[in-house]
């Protein structure tokens, strides 16, 4: 059985840096073809990817955030991170980990996502 | 980046119904190796979402037949039958061709 869980800070100040957790189970990220992705969406909006990670510690990022991201993982701990420096407002939004095979190159297992809200 | 348009922004069904969801892609989604790399979310009210479709036509595990996809190029259809109430929530299709991956903005199911 599949699943993952974030994990974050919920609530923090404009410039800070946003570390994000994901802790999941029954697959392993050092297995030939897996990978997990980042997501978020803003509350009554739709979604934007924000970053992979592969099982290879191949990285693919969205370069609408310029720079900001930096996802890596924890093979032995099943955990996958993500970090995005100099928040601001428009980074307010719910954050999902989900995993992504070669297989699919779709988000196959979500996890329930966390709250981030970024607020003066 | 690759565009995803999806249309109508909402539709509304009656309980047994059927319905199609369009989406549209900027540019073509066939991958250099052949495959199309087009998936189909649905996200229920409250929920996260969850994988109905990858690589156009193919369900997921434990997805019923009653989703079917289709499409190729820049056109894709996500086709729902016997609609359920169950079924409502918000649709979203997705590519994984081209970095960075886009989404559409998602399509509204709701009950007549």
């Amino acid at each position: 059985q599949v699943t993952l869980k974030e994990s974050g800070p919920g609530i923090l100040q404009p410039s800070q840096t946003l570390s994000l957790t994901c802790t999941f189970s029954g697959f392993s990220l050092s297995t030939y073809g897996m990978g997990v992705g980042w997501i978020r969406q803003p509350s009554g909006k739709g979604l934007e990817w924000l970053a992979n990670i592969w099982w290879d510690d191949d990285k693919y990022y969205n370069p609408s955030l310029k720079n900001r991201l930096t996802i890596s993982k924890d093979t032995s701990n099943n955990q996958a991170f993500l970090k995005i420096t100099n928040v601001d407002t428009a980074d307010t939004a719910t954050y999902y980990c989900a995993r992504i095979s070669i297989t699919t190159v779709g988000f196959d297992y979500w996890g329930q996502g966390v709250m981030v809200t970024v607020s003066s | 980046d690759v565009v995803m348009t999806q249309t109508p922004v909402s539709l509304s069904v009656s309980l047994g119904g059927q319905v199609s969801i369009s989406c549209r892609s900027s540019q073509s989604l066939v991958h250099n190796n052949g495959n199309t790399y087009l998936s189909w979310y649905l996200q229920k009210p409250g929920q996260s979402p969850q994988l109905l479709i990858y690589k156009v036509s193919n369900r997921f595990s434990g997805i019923s037949d009653r989703f079917s996809g289709s499409g190729s190029g820049t056109d894709f259809t996500l086709k729902i039958s016997r609609v359920e109430p169950d079924d409502l929530g918000v649709y979203y299709c997705g590519q994984g061709t081209q970095y960075p991956y886009t989404f559409g903005a998602g399509t509204k199911l709701e009950l007549k």
